[in-house]
Order: structure tokens, then C-alpha cells, then sequence
């Protein structure tokens, strides 16, 4: 079974500031990693997705690399800004045999970039 | 790409009165459907996962049920509601093809 470890749990960064994300994980037969965003009280959106056979994806300021070898992903947000203020998980999708998938989700790390 | 409609997006109810949580589908057919529920300081749960119409699997025993009425329709429910309950309950489709899956903007359930 999957174990995800996020930390830190909470974080508070001036703005400009880069910084990082880690998420640790016990299993590393994956198929898939995922950081997803999530605002106060609403829904997930994804940010990255990395297959199993990568390791790294960027998407403007933010950069998630994966090592498999360690159970280990960090994102990395290049010149944090006030609106990245969110919560960030990373997840594990897993397709299985009856066509849906299942995925393990992390904590998730509370990030407040202060103006 | 998808877009997923939940309603109501605030709940307050007491405790032992029923359920019904409700989403809705826009931009894919055929999709699979997701009810997770997250609770403070925990990491999300999946509750119930449908493949089609009048499929539904659950993922841990509980007080709630499930139903897929039409294609695009997933309906989470109770008849008598627990405080253990409350939480944010998110809807989530996506289909074999796709390598995520998209989330509705949750519904804030608290049992009082």
C-alpha cells in the first residue's frame, strides 16, 4: 500500500522567494505522479503531471522532479507570488484492472507567500 | 476538457436528517465519476467510483451511498446523517484514456 509524506505540513515564504516542496512516498513501483493545487475551500486543480518513466516536468515557475530510486518528489516554485498562496498535494494515479483509477493522495503542504 | 457542476457548494444539516449531494457533467461522455471526501488534516478519501450508469463501487464501509442515474450524474446520499460526516466532498471524473482526473469545485458538508 502507498504511503505519502508531506512536508513540511505548513509554510510561510516573503514573496519573491523560491522555494521547495517535498513529498516522500513508500512504494516505488508508480505509474504516475501528480501535484495538484488546491484554494481554500475549493476543488484540485493539476499542475504537473510526471509519467513513471520521467524525471521532471515544468510548467512555467514550477518544476516537480521525481526519484524513484529515494520515494521522492520535490516542486519547485521559482519567485513565489502571493497568489501561489494554496495547497499543494502531490498524488499517485493508479489505473486498475476494472478501467477506473485509483489514486493516493498526500496531506498536502499549506504555502502562504506573504506580499 | 471536462467541467464538473456540484451543488449545493454549502451544507449545514442536523444530525440523523438525510443527503443528497449531487454532480453533474459537462464536455465527455462516458466518463468515469468519483465521490471523495476530505477531512481536516487528513488527505482525500475515495468514497464511491462509478464506470456507467447504475455501476457503483465502494471503497470503504459507511454511512453514505451512491447512485449514477444518467451518464453525466452522480449522486451522493445518506438517509440519516453522523457527525463524523462533515467534511469537503469533491467530485472527480476522467476517462481510461486520460492520465488525471478533473475535480468539481466540492461541497462543504457540516453535521451539526
Amino acid at each position: 500500500k502507498q504511503e505519502v509524506t508531506q512536508i513540511p505540513a505548513a509554510l510561510s515564504v516573503p514573496e519573491g522567494e523560491n522555494l521547495v516542496l517535498n513529498c516522500s512516498f513508500t512504494d516505488s513501483a508508480i505509474y504516475n505522479l501528480q501535484w495538484f493545487r488546491q484554494d481554500p475551500g475549493k476543488g484540485l486543480t493539476s499542475l504537473l503531471l510526471i509519467q513513471s518513466s520521467q524525471r521532471e516536468q515544468t510548467s512555467g515557475r514550477l518544476n516537480a522532479s521525481l526519484d524513484k530510486s529515494s520515494g521522492r518528489s520535490t516542486l519547485y516554485i521559482a519567485a513565489s507570488q502571493p497568489g501561489d498562496s494554496a495547497t499543494y498535494l502531490c498524488a499517485f494515479p493508479l489505473q486498475q484492472s476494472g478501467g477506473y483509477q485509483k489514486v493516493t493522495f498526500g496531506i498536502g503542504t499549506k504555502l502562504q507567500v506573504i506580499p | 476538457s471536462q467541467t464538473i457542476h456540484q451543488w449545493p457548494a454549502t451544507l449545514v444539516q442536523p444530525v440523523g436528517s438525510p443527503l443528497s449531494l449531487e454532480c453533474t457533467v459537462e464536455g465527455t461522455s462516458n466518463p468515469n465519476l468519483y465521490w471523495y471526501r476530505q477531512a481536516a488534516g487528513r488527505g482525500l478519501q475515495l468514497l464511491f467510483y462509478s464506470v456507467g450508469i447504475g455501476q457503483i463501487s465502494s471503497e470503504v464501509p459507511q454511512n453514505l451511498s451512491a447512485s449514477r442515474p444518467q451518464d453525466r450524474q452522480f449522486i451522493l446520499s445518506s438517509k440519516k446523517l453522523l457527525l463524523s460526516d462533515s467534511g469537503f466532498y469533491l467530485c472527480a471524473c476522467g476517462t481510461p484514456s486520460q492520465e488525471t482526473q478533473y475535480f468539481g469545485p466540492g461541497t462543504r458538508l457540516l453535521v451539526l
